[in-house]
Formats: C-alpha cells, sequence, structure tokens
C-alpha cells in the first residue's frame, strides 16, 4: 500500500448505528486530519493530530469521536448521526514539523449515507 | 481567521483553449497558498503551491499561478486544456503557525472541457 487509505469507501448507516471510519497513512507523516465535504459547500476541517495529539477541533458534534493511536493510524467513529451528516469524509496527512509548508496528502475518501 | 472565495462554480472552456481560475483570499496573517485537484471518485491531489520567493509558480500537468498580494489572489491558469483535466479545482491557505495547520479551502470550480 502506498499513499494515504482508507476503508471502507462505502458506508451505509441507519442513525442508531455505531461504526468507525479508518485512515492510514504510509507516507512517515508527524499530522493527520479529517476532513467533510458535502455537496455544494467547501471542504471543512474536523479534527487535526499531530504526533499523535489532537490540536484541532472544529467546532465538531460528539456524534464524532476521532481516535489516532499512532502517526499512521487515524479513526473516526461515528454514533447516532443524522441525515445531514451524509458526506465524503477525507483523511489527510503532512509532515507536521513546519507550519504550511508541508502540503497535505489526501486518501479516496469514504461515502457516507445516512438513513 | 481565513477565507477562500472562488467566484466560479463552473468554467466551461473548448479543448486546447486557454484557461484561468480564480482564487481570492482573505487572511489577517500571512499565508500559504495551494491548488488542489479532484477527479470524479477520488481524494485531492495537490497541483501546486505557493511558500515564498517567485510569485509565479509552475506545477504538475501544465498548470501555474501567480500570487497577487496587493489583490490577495492567487489565480490558477493552463494555457492549453485537454479533456482529462475535467475535474474540480479547489485553492487552499493555510496560516504560518508552528505545528500542523488544517487547510481553508473554496467552494471548488468544476472545470468542464468542450471537445
Amino acid at each position: 500500500e502506498t499513499g494515504v487509505t482508507q476503508t471502507p469507501r462505502h458506508l451505509v448507516m441507519g442513525m442508531t448505528n455505531k461504526k468507525s471510519l479508518k485512515c492510514e497513512q504510509h507516507l512517515g507523516h508527524n499530522a493527520m486530519y479529517w476532513y467533510k465535504q458535502s455537496a455544494k459547500k467547501p471542504l471543512e476541517l474536523m479534527f487535526v493530530y499531530n504526533f499523535k495529539e489532537q490540536t484541532e477541533n472544529n467546532s465538531v458534534p460528539s456524534r464524532f469521536s476521532p481516535e489516532c493511536p499512532n502517526s499512521s493510524h487515524l479513526f473516526l467513529h461515528l454514533h447516532t448521526l443524522q441525515p445531514e451528516d451524509s458526506a465524503l469524509y477525507l483523511c489527510a496527512s503532512s509532515q507536521g514539523k513546519v507550519a504550511g509548508a508541508g502540503e497535505q496528502y489526501f486518501g479516496p475518501g469514504t461515502r457516507l449515507t445516512v438513513t | 481567521a481565513q477565507s477562500v472565495t472562488q467566484l466560479d462554480s463552473q468554467v466551461p472552456v473548448f479543448e486546447e483553449a486557454p484557461v484561468e481560475l480564480r482564487c481570492n483570499y482573505s487572511s489577517s496573517v500571512s499565508v500559504y497558498l495551494f491548488w488542489y485537484v479532484q477527479y470524479p471518485n477520488q481524494g485531492l491531489q495537490l497541483l501546486l503551491k505557493y511558500l515564498s520567493g517567485s510569485t509565479l509558480v509552475k506545477g504538475i500537468n501544465g498548470f501555474e499561478a501567480e500570487f497577487n498580494k496587493s489583490q490577495t489572489s492567487f489565480h490558477l491558469r493552463k494555457p492549453s486544456v485537454h479533456i482529462s483535466d475535467t475535474a474540480e479545482y479547489f485553492c487552499a491557505v493555510s496560516d504560518r503557525r508552528g505545528g500542523a495547520d488544517g487547510l481553508t479551502f473554496g467552494k471548488g470550480t468544476h472545470l468542464i472541457i468542450q471537445p
């Protein structure tokens, strides 16, 4: 595997379900990110992890719970979601050492549909 | 706080014609600037970035962009487009803080290449 991988690629879940999205980066990076991409809206930054520590939570509802066990893996745990949470969830990684200088590498995303 | 404006949601262009995709930003601090491309059912791929130095930046696939500080713009250009350039293009900024920075994205511009 190379780059940033995300599983599953597609997920359909009911509002009472609990599921998790997984992201893995094979680039030796130290920072990882979750973004939400909804139709007709800009990509929204959700969470930032730098050296496994959460450094940013962009006012995300508590029904989204991130976990970063090490610098290579990032999870997004989902529970009691709403239909408006349906979107493409993108994971990204970067060097994280120098402010903004390292570009972010994105995974292909997980297409989430909440029914 | 920063914001990014991509005024054109769609830009139709004939094949082999030149194209310019507009991006304006606002920020109270110095920023780094990026252009990403997203092909259907894929994640985002970096086209080019401006960190410092020459205001004309060259990227992949024949694209280039010019940073204009006085007009707070970072427009993307290509002298001759190809059918394969059909995609969504996103302009993004990050501020020059220390550590890992999330990106602030524009809403995107859908480039449509007509034969």
